[in-house]
């Protein structure tokens, strides 16, 4: 069945810094989406990326996917406490139901 | 509007007791999921349903049942509940593929 590898699966990194977090599918998807998990939280649907190639920014977050459309990025610019959290992606072939990654586990010390 | 409202937040079991975890959207989405989140683990899916009197095997059903009688409402019941249960348990809804999910704020069970 269809798999999603996120890696890595925790980061540590000081206020200030860049943070990026990678997502690699096993097939190629119709698209991904990706969540934020605060501590003691629930998922919160962040975005989706549909195209190959596309680009998607919000304020410091950068998303990418893949040429192939079987891989992705979530890049994080100057991290902030509050930007503490488990991120994750999830793929979706045509028609079909979301499979998530385990997550990568963003702490960030100020 | 609510979104996905989650009853209890919290519950503590014996060993072989019995629940049922409430799920309930105002969203008018049909697909309707059960995830369970072991610590500082990933999800992982139960149950879902792609509309009213249909439900579906996720990867991990055994210990678990569901129903969908309508589109709002779909309770997890927990039958002879066991210390490998303890989790939090999130339920999510959508209009379906591709849309995103809306989740809500989870039941931490812990079996005892």
């Amino acid at each position: 069945g269809q798999q999603v590898m996120q890696i890595p699966q925790y980061q540590h990194v000081q206020e200030g810094e860049d943070f990026t977090t990678y997502c690699n599918s096993s097939t190629t998807l119709s698209n991904i989406q990706w969540y934020k998990q605060r501590p003691g939280g629930h998922p919160v649907f962040l975005i989706q990326l549909v195209k190959s190639g596309e680009v998607k920014k919000q304020k410091r977050l950068t998303f990418q996917f893949g040429e192939a459309k079987k891989n992705s990025s979530l890049h994080i610019t100057a991290t902030q406490t509050t930007d503490v959290g488990t991120y994750f992606c999830a793929g979706q072939t045509s028609g079909s139901r979301l499979t998530f990654g385990e997550g990568t586990q963003l702490t960030v010390n100020p | 509007n609510a979104g996905v409202t989650q009853t209890p937040k919290f519950r503590i079991l014996k060993i072989g007791q019995s629940m049922t975890l409430q799920c309930a959207q105002d969203m008018n989405h049909n697909y309707m999921y059960w995830y369970r989140q072991d610590p500082g683990m990933g999800l992982k899916l139960i149950y879902y349903s792609v509309g009213a009197g249909i439900t579906d095997k996720g990867e991990v059903p055994n210990g678990y049942n569901v129903s969908r009688s309508t589109t709002e409402d779909f309770p997890l019941r927990l039958e002879l509940a066991a210390p490998s249960q303890t989790s939090v348990y999130f339920c999510a809804s959508s209009h379906g593929p591709p849309y995103g999910y809306t989740f809500g704020s989870g039941t931490r069970l812990t079996v005892v």
